[in-house]
């Protein structure tokens, strides 16, 4: 991801609509990403991961895709809560041995009432 | 659940004084890794370890250095504080090589 300087995106969607947020990588051998959310205050939360032999995976009220053509990842949430207002981001993995993950700026998703 | 436990949420040092940031996990994991977080430039790297009395450089290691003598923690020092050290540090490990980070709640560090 690229950094976007002092400012985070940020996307605001009511309560009850569907949100996307989404996340350029940067190398095309990455093959494992993972998206994150961190609210104010806490450390970085585990919510959904892909790997580059699938394009789309689902979870609980979000969906994870893939668009390995353009090096693109999207996350949906479906039916947003006030409890989704938090920052995401994604992360892929760089090398051939998966230690390190590079990791996106964030977009902070707001929710309003 | 895993859990990764940093020793202190709040940190506050003057400048040129030795820094110790300690982390713990649970889970038995085979890697360990520090992280900073400033506004807008994401999660970068400082160091990680991925076995005992390892450790690899990641993106920014300058100012830092690291110690695991157990498996279960990994310390983070800085061996003279400065200014520029100002920042959210983020402790994360992972059970293996491709899996899934799990992180700490972070330690937010002012150097004055």
């Amino acid at each position: 991801g690229e950094s976007v300087g002092l400012h985070l995106p940020t996307l605001s969607v009511q309560e009850g609509d569907n949100s996307i947020i989404n996340c350029a990588y940067s190398n095309s051998a990455s093959d494992y990403f993972i998206w994150y959310k961190q609210e104010s205050g806490k450390g970085p939360q585990f919510i959904i991961d892909i790997r580059s032999n699938m394009d789309k995976r689902q979870g609980q009220r979000v969906t994870v895709l893939l668009n390995k053509t353009v090096k693109h990842l999207s996350l949906q949430i479906a039916a947003t809560q006030p409890g989704d207002s938090a920052v995401y981001f994604c992360a892929e993995n760089r090398d051939n041995y998966g230690q390190n993950f590079v990791f996106g700026p964030g977009t902070r998703l707001s929710v309003l009432p | 659940d895993v859990k990764v436990t940093q020793s202190s949420r709040y940190l506050v040092k003057r400048t040129g004084e030795k820094v110790f940031l300690e982390c713990v996990q649970d889970m038995d994991h085979e890697n360990m890794f520090w992280y900073r977080q400033d506004p807008g430039l994401g999660l970068r790297l400082i160091y990680f370890s991925y076995d005992v009395k390892m450790k690899e450089k990641g993106d920014i290691p300058e100012g830092y250095s690291v110690s695991r003598e157990k498996k279960e923690r990994f310390s983070l020092i800085l061996e003279s504080a400065s200014t520029n050290q100002t920042s959210m540090y983020l402790c994360a490990s992972s059970i293996g090589q491709g899996a899934k980070l799990f992180f700490g709640s972070g330690t937010q560090l002012s150097v004055l």
